[in-house]
């Protein structure tokens, strides 16, 4: 079955690029969405199809895809962005058809 | 706007039946393009896509539930519902309806999730 990989953490500080990841064999081939999620809240998509953003969303995020790997960038970074980030695609493949990575939770020191 | 509204037990007992209710407003399940389903989410873990069903079509069940899930639609009222038999404590999580874009595959809307424990 597919699977994509995140890091579990990542840190930055206020003002600086954030950069997390996503990978998995041929994620070029797919396209990745990219969702927030805030302690005790419902995930919010960020990012779809590689690199659009939907509407109210910040220009602050954005996406892309190459390769193996899957980035979402955040510009800018402010303390209201620390949350829990998860990438995911569609697979008609293994039968777990809207699959996600692990997750990577996001610290703004 | 779409919103999705979750109605569910709180409390389940082990071995017992874990029923799911999804209330849609703003769009129709009738003729809509799109899949409406069901993810979950442990305390403290990550995201697990549980089932879908697209409205005259077919449903999608994650593999490892199969033969435990259930997914239907009340056209009438514009929900649809969930169904998970013999549940454990691997079953608790907090679960989200969500609206799952048929185009794209992506999750647009997700309703505010509800938690549900099983426990004795």
């Amino acid at each position: 079955s597919y699977v994509m990989t995140q890091s579990p953490s990542e840190s930055v500080a206020p003002g600086q690029t954030a950069r997390i990841a996503c990978s998995g064999d041929n994620l070029k081939g797919r396209s990745v969405h990219w969702y927030q999620q805030k302690p005790g809240q419902a995930p919010v998509l960020v990012v779809y199809d590689d690199d659009d953003r939907p509407s109210g969303i910040p220009e602050r995020f954005s996406g892309s895809n190459s390769g193996n790997t899957a980035t979402l960038t955040i510009s800018g970074v402010e303390a209201g962005d620390e949350a829990d980030y998860y990438c995911q695609v569609w697979d008609s493949g293994s039968g777990v058809h809207w699959l996600f990575g692990g997750g990577t939770k996001l610290t703004v020191l | 706007q779409v919103q999705l509204q979750e109605s569910g037990p709180g409390l389940v007992k082990p071995s017992e039946t874990l029923s799911l209710t999804c209330a849609v407003s703003g769009d129709s399940i009738i003729g809509s393009p799109h899949y409406w389903g069901c993810i979950r989410q442990a305390p403290g873990k990550g995201l697990e896509w549980i089932g879908s069903l697209y409205f005259g079509g077919d449903s999608y069940y994650n593999p490892s539930l199969r033969g435990r899930l259930t997914m239907a639609v009340d056209a009438s009222k514009n929900e649809f519902s969930l169904r998970l038999t013999s549940v454990t404590a691997a079953d608790t999580a907090v679960y989200y309806c969500a609206r799952l874009n048929g185009y794209g595959r992506r999750i647009d809307y997700w309703g505010r999730g509800t938690l549900v424990t099983v426990s004795s």
